[in-house]
């Protein structure tokens, strides 16, 4: 069993609708990462938490320490919003990040 | 400064081969890492340099991959007698500390035929 699972590994949704990516971790953590990966490759940082919910535009983070969970949630999605979202740990002694799988989505207009 | 970057963007080479990769991190990022990332997966770690010293590595990184940071600023990885498993994106990130997250490259896509 992988440190970090997310799901689902492929999403399509329709322009407009939410949308939401569930990551779970066995682990103990000091911060979890949200990522986006478009085509080609570079990776840009989503959010950072450490606790409670983060939001920026139509992203939102939230964690539950407790249930070692986190979700990413895209409001009134757009095809710009097409990527692999991957979630990872930072395990903060460990001096490395751990990554989930990701999760393909594609937003279709 | 313009973030992290990596050269290559893309290397094809023939198996056996040597290849070697550049990254440079953002310049106050004292702290640097090179993960491997194969298709439909998520990145695996390779190995951290903290300044110039190697702090960590994988077990995934074997005799035949070499990395160094000689004055704490860019990075090489290189591969030698490249395999077709070698094929993947070699990612580059680099941080002040794990506290405020980290920054990465764009990838050098390596595919050995």
């Amino acid at each position: 069993k992988n440190e970090v699972e997310q799901s689902p590994q492929n999403l399509t949704a329709q322009e407009g609708e939410f949308i939401t990516i569930n990551c779970s971790y066995s682990v103990g953590i000091s911060a979890l990462h949200w990522l986006q990966q478009h085509p080609g490759g570079g990776i840009v940082s989503l959010f950072m938490l450490s606790s409670g919910k983060k939001k920026h535009g139509r992203l939102i983070a939230t964690i539950n320490i407790q249930e070692k969970h986190s979700s990413l949630h895209i409001t009134a999605s757009h095809p710009r919003d097409s990527a692999v979202y991957i979630c990872a740990v930072d395990g903060g002694a460990t001096n490395k990040l751990i990554f989930g799988t990701g999760t393909l989505l594609a937003v279709q207009p | 400064d313009t973030g992290v970057s990596q050269d290559p963007r893309h290397k094809i080479t023939k198996r056996g081969q040597n290849v070697t990769f550049r990254c440079d991190p953002i310049s106050e990022h004292n702290r640097l890492y090179w993960y491997r990332q194969t298709l439909g997966q998520g990145p695996e770690f390779l190995t951290y340099f903290q300044n110039e010293a190697q702090l960590e590595k994988s077990r995934l990184l074997s005799d035949r991959f070499s990395a160094e940071r000689p004055k704490g600023s860019f990075s090489t990885l290189e591969i030698q007698r490249t395999e077709q498993g070698d094929s993947a994106m070699y990612l580059c990130a680099s941080s002040v500390g794990a506290s405020y997250g980290y920054t990465f490259g764009s990838g050098t896509r390596l595919t050995v035929v």
